[in-house]
């Protein structure tokens, strides 16, 4: 089956420095992936999604230059938190659509998910 | 608006039990609904997706029904083990757009 990695799966950092995560299809190509965060308890809220090659797309209320997104391949999608604080403190989920011949796969397949911490 | 909402919030059940997890939607047009499982700390993993024509569909002790007509569907686990404590989510993804729409999920404990 389709699988999709994410590294770290965990991280800490002190406030106002950045950290980076990859989103990676290991066995499939993914045109577009998607950004999720999931707050405790909470359920998953779609940040942005993002097409290889192109600017990612943001929900209301996320800043783009907070949370940068670069899909430069069609297996690898990265979002950096810039400038990190204590309220970005969450569960960060991505997920990729796969790319099939003739037109775009119904189905997504999410990440293990990066916990990020910051202290 | 575009909806989905699921219940109960969260159940306990004893192990070998079975249950059953609710999930009504308001989105429309319809495309799919998809069940999934998240342990904690880990991302979402499919058990099930349905269109518009089908009415159920197993994945193992994993029963999910659909009726797009009253615009419910539901999860029904038999056997209930212990690894099967997790939180199932509900998404629904209209006809028109790529976006899943979440609900927010049912916590399940199963207990020896």
């Amino acid at each position: 089956g389709a699988v999709v990695s994410q590294h770290p799966s965990w991280v800490i950092c002190k406030s106002g420095t950045s950290v980076k995560i990859e989103c990676r299809s290991l066995d499939f190509q993914a045109t577009t992936m998607f950004w999720y965060r999931q707050f405790p308890k909470q359920s998953l809220m779609l940040m942005a999604t993002s097409n290889e090659g192109s600017k990612a797309t943001y929900e209301q209320g996320v800043e783009k230059d907070k949370f940068l997104i670069n899909h430069a391949s069609l297996t690898l999608s990265t979002l950096t938190v810039t400038s990190a604080h204590p309220e970005d403190s969450s569960f960060y989920i991505c997920s990729a659509r796969e790319s099939l011949s003739g037109g775009l796969s119904y189905e997504q397949y999410f990440g293990p998910g990066t916990r990020l911490t910051v202290t | 608006k575009n909806q989905v909402e699921q219940s109960p919030q969260s159940l306990i059940i004893l192990e070998g039990k079975n249950c059953t997890l609710q999930c009504n939607y308001t989105v429309s047009p319809f495309s799919n609904l998809r069940w999934y499982k998240q342990d904690t700390g880990r991302g979402p993993v499919s058990l099930t997706i349905m269109t518009f024509s089908e009415n159920t569909k197993s994945n193992g002790r994993y029963t999910a029904t659909l009726d797009a007509d009253t615009k419910q569907s539901s999860l029904h686990i038999t056997a209930s083990q212990l690894s099967d404590s997790a939180s199932y989510i509900c998404v629904v993804r209209g006809d028109s757009s790529y976006k899943l729409i979440f609900g927010s999920g049912t916590r399940l404990l199963v207990r020896p």
